[in-house]
């Protein structure tokens, strides 16, 4: 399975647009990249997910280069609310097994 | 979306004893359920992989006689820690795969925080 390499941390201020870059090197070919925003004392929720390109919802954009071995997640315009931790995973689709890495917290300030 | 519910959302027990949580799908079916602990300031640990029907694949470093895992239904998964001590004091977090949705989908539960004292 591959392993992520993301930021342990990084900060901001309301407003500002936040992007947080996550290295997977060893990604598989069938594998699609997700990420997810995790609250203190609650499970993960889903952001976002792609294979190639970008993608774009609601709440975020996913940018993943043509070679996929990293992913940079964009989140506009940033509030108080989005302070969390943000896991960026690499999801087969045989095992569907997700193994988590350390998670960047993402602290913003007003 | 799909909903993943736990049961007890926060439990406390004594060293010694067993306590179960329940993992329950509430729109969809899962074949495949996933546990996972988290300890303070740290991220999620797989635990095991529960499929419908059949006996849980455990991760590396976790017992399984210990951690007792059953898939009864295609709903519900229940994680049982038996003989409880105060180091299994945890986060627990389950999710679940939807069968009839993509492969690539997961919904994770909202975690069940364990107190042993």
């Amino acid at each position: 399975l591959a392993k992520t390499t993301q930021p342990i941390s990084m900060d901001s201020y309301e407003g500002q647009e936040v992007n947080i870059t996550c290295s997977h090197n060893n990604i598989a070919t069938n594998d699609y990249i997700t990420w997810y925003q995790q609250f203190p004392s609650q499970g993960p929720r889903f952001i976002i997910q792609g294979y190639k390109t970008k993608v774009t919802n609601e709440v975020a954009s996913l940018f993943i280069p043509a070679d996929r071995k990293s992913s940079t997640l964009s989140l506009p315009r940033v509030s108080l609310s989005d302070t969390a931790v943000y896991y960026c995973l690499p999801q087969g689709g045989a095992t569907n097994k997700l193994i988590f890495g350390t998670g960047t917290l993402l602290a913003v300030q007003p | 979306g799909a909903v993943v519910s736990q049961h007890p959302s926060r439990v406390i027990c004594k060293s010694g004893t067993s306590v179960k949580i329940e993992c329950r799908s509430l729109d969809f079916q899962a074949t495949t359920m996933f546990w996972y602990r988290q300890f303070p300031k740290q991220s999620l640990m797989l635990m095991a992989t529960s499929n419908e029907g059949s006996k849980a694949t455990y991760e590396q470093g976790v017992e399984k006689d210990k951690f007792l895992i059953n898939h009864a239904s295609l709903t519900l998964s229940t994680l049982t820690v038996t003989s409880a001590h105060p180091e299994d004091s945890s986060f627990y977090i389950c999710s679940a795969r939807d069968a009839g949705g993509s492969a690539y989908e997961q919904y994770f539960g909202p975690g069940t925080r364990l107190t042993v004292t």
